[in-house]
């Protein structure tokens, strides 16, 4: 068990550029979320897999946001057109979804600054 | 939003114990509480999960009542290091989303 990871640790970039973050899941784990956090707030839902089924994605989140988990594995998250707004650290985590209530294991996230 | 209310700080010294109690009026019948700890530019860390009355593990205690609309995690003797936020989870109803509050931020003093 290496644990979830995630890249890179740290991203800056110029408001208007795409950026893509990826995460690795703890292998077996078959659900992977994606959470975002600022300052002082819990983490804040975006978007779900099982599998490579993406389940759920927060009402919240602009069309500028995609995830993607081609064969149930990683997982990739991109920002298109980023803005200062979405300046935070995301936060991967995975369970093993055969058992009901498996804990998540979160990764030590990227943190993002759009400048 | 949240389906858990737990207070928004707390402070302790060193050695004592600290009990922080989690709302969930409306967990389901079959639902699981967890809690977390996460320390700044890291990401939450799993420390207790029960379903029922009493959970005990290396580093902390889970009391349930029985009607199970609240929770209490419970930190025995916490030292400087202890300092963090601490959330407790349980999912989004019929499904395995997870919804967190603002959690607890605890602060042990010396």
């Amino acid at each position: 068990d290496t644990g979830v990871s995630q890249d890179p640790r740290h991203k800056i970039t110029k408001r208007g550029q795409n950026v893509t973050f990826r995460c690795d899941p703890i292998s077996e784990h078959n659900r992977l979320y994606w959470y975002r956090q600022t300052l002082g707030q819990g983490p804040e839902f975006l978007t779900y897999f099982q599998n490579e089924a993406q389940l759920e994605k927060s009402r919240l989140l602009s069309d500028r946001f995609s995830a993607e988990r081609p064969k149930g594995s990683f997982s990739t998250l991109e920002i298109q057109r980023t803005e200062q707004g979405d300046s935070a650290m995301y936060l991967c985590a995975s369970s093993l979804g055969r058992r009901a209530n498996s804990p998540l294991h979160f990764g030590n996230g990227t943190r993002l600054t759009v400048t | 939003l949240a389906k858990t209310t737990q207070p928004i700080s707390m402070d302790s010294y060193e050695g004592q114990e600290v009990n922080i109690t989690c709302s969930h009026n409306n967990i389901a019948t079959n639902d699981y509480i967890t809690w977390y700890q996460q320390f700044p530019s890291q990401g939450p860390r799993f420390i207790i999960q029960g379903y029922k009355t009493k959970v005990t593990n290396e580093v902390a205690s889970l009391f349930i009542p029985a009607d199970r609309k609240s929770s209490t995690l419970s930190l025995p003797r916490v030292s400087l290091s202890d300092t963090a936020v601490y959330y407790c989870l349980v999912p989004t109803s019929g499904t395995y989303k997870y919804i967190f509050g603002t959690g607890t931020r605890l602060k042990v003093l010396a």
